[in-house]
C-alpha cells in the first residue's frame, strides 16, 4: 500500500515569508508526528497528533510554528515569518497508536 | 529529559564482518525502542521495534537487544554487505507514546 507522502519535496523561500508543508499519512493510521532534522544534527520532535485528542505541541520551537490535522488524514505544518535557522528537512511519520512509525521522504526547506 | 547516545559515531568495516552498534538512553521509562536506517537524501526506514517488555527482536541478518533497566540497546548486523552502508538511528518512544527521542546516529560504511 501507499506509504507516507510529503509535499513539496523541496522548498526554497525568502526570510520572512510563510511556508506550508503537507503530510499525507498511511490510511488508517491514527497517530501522526512531525520531526525536524537540521544539517548534521539529530531528529527533533515537533508535534504529535493522536486521533481526536489534543495534540502534543511541546516540541514546537516557537510560536511561529503551528500544525493542523483534519481528523485522521492530512496534516499541514505552517512556519510563519521564516528565519534562516528554520532551514532543515521536515519529516512526517504515522503509526497505529504507538507502534512502528513509518516516515515520509521529508521536505527540505531552505530559507535564504 | 530523555537523552539518547549512540556509539560509535562512525564505523568502517570490510564486507563480511559482523558488527555491533550501541545505543544508550537516560530514562528507562520507555514504551518501545526502534532502530532505523537513513540513506543520504532519503527518509527513515524502520528496521526493528522492541517493546519495553521484550529483550530482543530479529529480522534477517539484524538482531536488536534491549536491556531497559540499564538503558542500553545493541544492533547486531551479521555478515555485513556494502548495501548496509547507511546511518543507523536508535530512538526511544516515551510511555505517553507522544514522541520519539533520537540518537545522533552511527554512520556505517561497509567496504567491498
Amino acid at each position: 500500500g501507499a506509504g507516507v507522502s510529503q509535499s513539496p519535496s523541496n522548498k526554497v523561500t525568502e526570510k520572512g515569508k510563510d511556508v506550508e508543508l503537507r503530510c499525507d499519512p498511511i490510511s488508517g493510521h491514527t497517530a501522526l508526528y512531525w520531526y525536524r532534522q537540521r544539517l548534521g544534527q539529530g531528529l527533533e520532535f515537533l508535534i504529535y497528533f493522536q486521533g481526536n485528542s489534543a495534540p502534543d505541541k511541546s516540541g514546537l520551537p516557537s510560536d511561529r510554528f503551528s500544525a493542523e490535522r483534519t481528523g485522521e488524514s492530512v496534516s499541514t505544518l505552517t512556519i510563519q515569518r521564516t528565519q534562516q535557522e528554520d532551514s532543515a528537512v521536515y519529516l512526517c511519520a504515522s503509526s497505529l497508536r504507538s507502534l512502528t512509525q513509518y516516515f515520509g521522504p521529508g521536505t527540505r526547506l531552505t530559507v535564504l | 529529559k530523555q537523552e539518547v547516545t549512540q556509539i560509535p559515531a562512525a564505523l568502517s568495516v570490510p564486507e563480511g564482518e559482523n558488527l555491533v552498534l550501541n545505543c544508550s538512553f537516560t530514562d528507562s521509562a520507555i514504551y518501545n525502542l526502534q532502530w532505523f536506517r537513513q540513506d543520504p537524501g532519503k527518509g527513515l526506514t524502520s528496521l526493528l521495534l522492541i517493546q519495553s517488555s521484550q529483550r530482543e527482536q530479529t529480522s534477517g541478518r539484524l538482531n536488536a537487544s534491549l536491556d531497559k533497566s540499564s538503558g542500553r540497546s545493541t544492533l547486531y548486523i551479521a555478515a555485513s554487505q556494502p548495501g548496509d552502508s547507511a546511518t543507523y538511528l536508535c530512538a526511544v518512544l516515551e510511555t505517553s507514546g507522544s514522541r520519539l527521542t533520537f540518537g545522533e546516529g552511527t554512520q556505517l560504511t561497509v567496504n567491498p
